[in-house]
């Protein structure tokens, strides 16, 4: 039972143009939705976050939407760099028996093409 | 400045051997994890810590064990090393939970043959 999930295993998009990376969930008590990057041979890095009471955060070049009622994220990227290429992890957080959970989802791997 | 550091970044093992995959990390967060990737999968939660002395079980815990003596150390333990636990490791820290980024270190990858 997978209850973050990236549909899409990877996605090209021209350097310039929007990228747009989506995630659907299904647990309503996530209440913290974070977005990772990750390089080969590195670990992943922390891009960007959003509260469950919010639908926008913006820093930057990126921008990440909640959708509760769809229970839906997607992460934006623009304009996006041959740089952006990586694996974009979600990941979303609970409040479980009195501990903060983490669930990860699989995965897209984005390709900026020059 | 390290961050979260983790030795080895490579190791191969025979079945049945043990290991101990070490993991330190200096910005005196107490939440520190270790997740396992396997391919084309997310990271699942092994096990996880909120403090000096306090470990706990995460979804994939069975042929692991950890301890948490230091702040700053969190190492993880293969008792009796299987193929299944052929991966790649990831310890990670955070200040922590909810809303806070957690830091990653750059992995151990793990073979059994």
């Amino acid at each position: 039972d997978q209850q973050v999930k990236q549909n899409s295993p990877s996605l090209s998009v021209q350097e310039g143009r929007i990228s747009i990376l989506n995630c659907d969930y299904t647990n309503s008590m996530f209440d913290y939705f974070l977005w990772y990057k990750k390089y080969p041979a590195e670990g992943p890095t922390f891009l960007i976050s959003i509260s469950s009471i919010k639908d926008k955060n913006e820093d930057g070049r990126f921008t990440v939407f909640l959708n509760k009622s769809a229970k839906h994220l997607s992460l934006h990227i623009v304009p996006s760099q041959p740089g952006d290429s990586a694996v974009y992890f979600c990941a979303a957080s609970a409040l479980i028996s009195g501990t903060y959970k983490y669930i990860f989802g699989t995965g897209t791997r984005l390709k900026v093409l020059a | 400045n390290a961050g979260v550091t983790q030795t080895p970044k490579f190791r191969i093992l025979k079945i049945g051997q043990s290991m101990t995959l070490q993991c330190t990390q200096d910005m005196n967060h107490n939440y520190m994890y270790w997740y396992r990737q396997d391919p084309g999968m997310g990271l699942k939660l092994i096990y996880y810590s909120v403090g000096a002395g306090i470990t706990d079980k995460g979804e994939v815990p069975n042929g692991y064990n950890v301890s948490r003596s230091t702040t700053e150390d969190f190492p993880l333990r293969l008792e009796l090393a299987a193929p299944s636990q052929t991966s790649v490791y990831f310890c990670a820290s955070s200040d922590r939970g909810g809303g806070q980024p957690q830091h990653f270190g750059d992995g151990t990858r793990l073979s059994i043959l």
